[in-house]
């Protein structure tokens, strides 16, 4: 089966960098992704990642290494609206997603 | 707005009663789904639904009845449920589903579902 181990709370001021990490175990791997859940939302993709590496996108940014089974997701000069729950997901060899348990960001000014 | 739209948004039910969440969605996606989201749980996988067939029953009570009677639109029936199905049950969907690359998922705000 799958696996993925993610924080479940983070706390950060405004204006700060967080990192949340997600390692994985998997049969077959095609992706990690990242969404994000607002308190009574709908969770909303952030990124994806198939290769090793970075990507970028505005202040938020998402890495992989395959090698190690592990990403995290980079959130930058944090902002009040940024108090969240975002996920990781893996999709694996049925080419199914499967979810973490979701870290919670909480915001602080 | 993210095209996937749900009702109700909340609803309580006794364990007796027979109720049904919908799920639409606008952006002419092929694959259509229902995820339960429990507090400090992952998300788990109920039903994926592909060009309107069933192609993922994932060990889910028969409780749960889902249909779709065409790819715009998911139902899932509600029947003698328990206290612990109370959660949110999210519905999303994809442009395709079995294929390794994209699908992003795109969800529903979720039904909030109470069981007493």
């Amino acid at each position: 089966g799958q696996s993925l181990e993610q924080p479940s709370e983070v706390t950060a001021v405004e204006g700060a960098i967080v990192q949340i990490n997600c390692t994985y175990q998997t049969s077959g791997f095609y992706g990690l992704s990242w969404y994000q859940q607002h308190d009574g939302g709908a969770p909303t993709f952030l990124s994806y990642n198939a290769l090793d590496g970075l990507e970028e996108t505005g202040r938020f940014s998402s890495f992989l290494s395959r090698s190690d089974s592990y990403g995290y997701l980079l959130l930058q000069e944090l902002q009040m609206k940024d108090s969240a729950s975002y996920f990781c997901a893996v999709r694996d060899h049925d080419y199914k997603l499967s979810f973490g348990a979701g870290t919670t960001v909480t915001v602080r000014a | 707005e993210t095209g996937v739209t749900q009702t109700p948004r909340h609803l309580v039910m006794g364990m007796t009663n027979k109720k049904s969440l919908k799920c639409e969605q606008h952006l002419g996606h092929n694959a259509m789904y229902w995820y339960k989201q429990s507090a400090k749980k992952p998300l788990e996988l109920m039903f994926v639904y592909s060009l309107e067939e069933r192609v993922e029953n994932n060990s889910v009570p028969s409780r749960f009845s889902p249909e779709c009677p065409n790819s715009s639109h998911l139902f899932l029936h509600l029947h003698t449920l328990q206290p612990e199905d109370s959660a949110l049950y999210l519905c999303a969907s994809s442009q395709e589903y079995g294929t390794p690359t994209g699908n992003t998922i795109y969800f529903g705000e979720g039904s909030w579902l109470t069981v007493v």
